[in-house]
């Protein structure tokens, strides 16, 4: 599986929009690149997946490079419980093995 | 979302005992179900994927005899620790996927082992 670099730790003011960078420079055509974030002492949450094509849900917005290289995961107004650790992962196609492999995450902060 | 749901939240048990985890998607069928574990501070590592009616299989360094997981329904996976001991207390997370591109979490499972 392709590796992600993402930074350590973000601040965000509350209402304005986090924008979470995530590099995947070796990313293969078969992988996606999907988010989740953790809350602590929570399981994961699934945030929202891309191939190639932007990608938008009621969660946030993920905006992937032509060159697949890099993507950003938007959220759009945050608030406070929007702080969690948040995770970006590339993963082959189902059927393909599809396990995810997590690293260290970005930890955001929302401050008020 | 789908919904993976672990029981127990909490578990304490004593040195040298066995304990079970159990994972269920509730709503839909899990052909593939990961386990992983979990300190603090850290991140998630994953110790196996099962596929139903079929053996676990285990990430590397990850003792196959020593966390036993089956996965014998669509709906159904359970991790055993046995023999546990003092250093196998974490937080234990399972997730699970079907025909879609997603993978759902549990809410994971503290184990103390005293």
């Amino acid at each position: 599986d392709a590796k992600t670099t993402q930074p350590t730790s973000m601040d965000c003011a509350e209402g304005r929009a986090a924008n979470l960078p995530c590099n995947h420079s070796t990313i293969s055509g078969n992988e996606y690149v999907y988010w989740y974030r953790q809350i602590h002492s929570q399981g994961p949450q699934y945030i929202i997946h891309g191939l190639k094509n932007n990608e938008t849900n009621e969660m946030a917005s993920l905006i992937i490079t032509e060159d697949r290289k890099s993507s950003t995961l938007i959220l759009p107004h945050a608030t406070l419980r929007d702080t969690a650790v948040y995770y970006c992962i590339v993963r082959v196609l189902y059927n393909q093995g599809g396990k995810l492999i997590f690293g260290q995450g970005t930890e955001l902060s929302v401050k008020p | 979302g789908a919904v993976v749901s672990q029981h127990p939240s909490r578990v304490i048990c004593k040195s040298g005992t066995s304990v079970k985890i159990e994972c269920r998607s509730l709503d839909f069928q899990a052909t593939t179900m990961f386990w992983y574990r979990q300190f603090p501070k850290q991140s998630l590592m994953l110790m196996a994927t099962s596929n139903e009616g079929s053996k676990a299989t285990y990430e590397q360094g990850v003792e196959k005899d020593k966390f036993l997981i089956n996965h014998a329904s669509l709906t159904l996976s359970t991790l055993t620790v046995t023999s546990a001991h003092p250093e196998d207390s974490s937080f234990y997370i399972c997730s699970a996927t079907g025909t879609g591109n997603t993978i759902y979490f549990g809410e994971g499972s503290w184990l103390t082992v005293v």
